[in-house]
């Protein structure tokens, strides 16, 4: 089982109300994963870590930020949320790319509706 | 043209088939390839590596075809608890490694 722990499971909230989302992992990895998956639909990154202190944004947009200070921890943070943020939020880690055999791990999600 | 595309299906099989995914991609220079599974409502979790000279893994076998850019997943004597979506996944190079998920395709096996 991987160690990779995202809270809350599920959250509903109304418009405009400050979220975070909470992953953790106890891997020691250094590569750390935001995706952004709606109902049937494909993964999309939106934001990953190389290591401390590095973010960077995925291929689709978002208006999330993330923040990346231990390496174990990956918060995502939306400022003010609406209703088009409703989604599931997947966090992932990786090992370092030499020695990585291109496997992602997920946490198991958290899913969020804004009303 | 996106970058990892597959069937989406839904495949519907009895118990006792064999199925089979197929899937392409576009980037020539890909590195890596692998098929995941996601169960609804669920994280993603690998299930097999595809390396190039195939490789099988119980009743699941991964096939790789560099010159046609193609990846397929042969699953025989399909069980109930096969259904699922599966996850083309393929991993570029760009200056680091990124990793590229198809949308899935969705297997429904029933008794």
């Amino acid at each position: 089982e991987a160690d990779i722990y995202q809270t809350p499971r599920y959250l509903v909230i109304g418009t405009g109300k400050k979220i975070t989302l909470e992953c953790s992992q106890t891997m020691g990895h250094d590569k750390m994963y935001w995706y952004q998956q709606d109902p049937g639909m494909e993964l999309h990154l939106i934001h990953y870590s190389y290591g401390v202190n590095s973010t960077e944004k995925g291929d689709l947009s978002s208006e999330s930020t993330v923040s990346r200070i231990r390496t174990e921890h990956f918060p995502l943070t939306l400022e003010s949320a609406r209703p088009s943020h409703t989604s599931q939020y997947l966090c992932a880690s990786s090992l370092r790319d030499s020695t990585n055999t291109g496997e992602l791990f997920f946490g198991e999600g958290s899913r969020l509706t804004v009303l | 043209r996106k970058e990892v595309e597959q069937d989406p299906g839904p495949f519907n099989v009895p118990e006792g088939a064999t199925v089979a995914f197929n899937c392409t991609y576009s980037n020539s220079a890909s590195q890596s390839f692998f098929w995941y599974r996601q169960d609804c409502r669920k994280e993603p979790k690998l299930l097999m590596s595809v390396y190039s000279s195939g490789n099988e893994d119980g009743r699941f076998t991964a096939q790789l075809n560099r010159a046609s850019q193609y990846i397929s997943l042969l699953i025989r004597d399909s069980k109930l608890s096969d259904s699922a979506t599966y996850l083309c996944v393929v991993r570029d190079w760009g200056g680091g490694f990124k990793t590229i998920f198809g949308a899935g395709t969705r297997l429904f096996v029933k008794a």
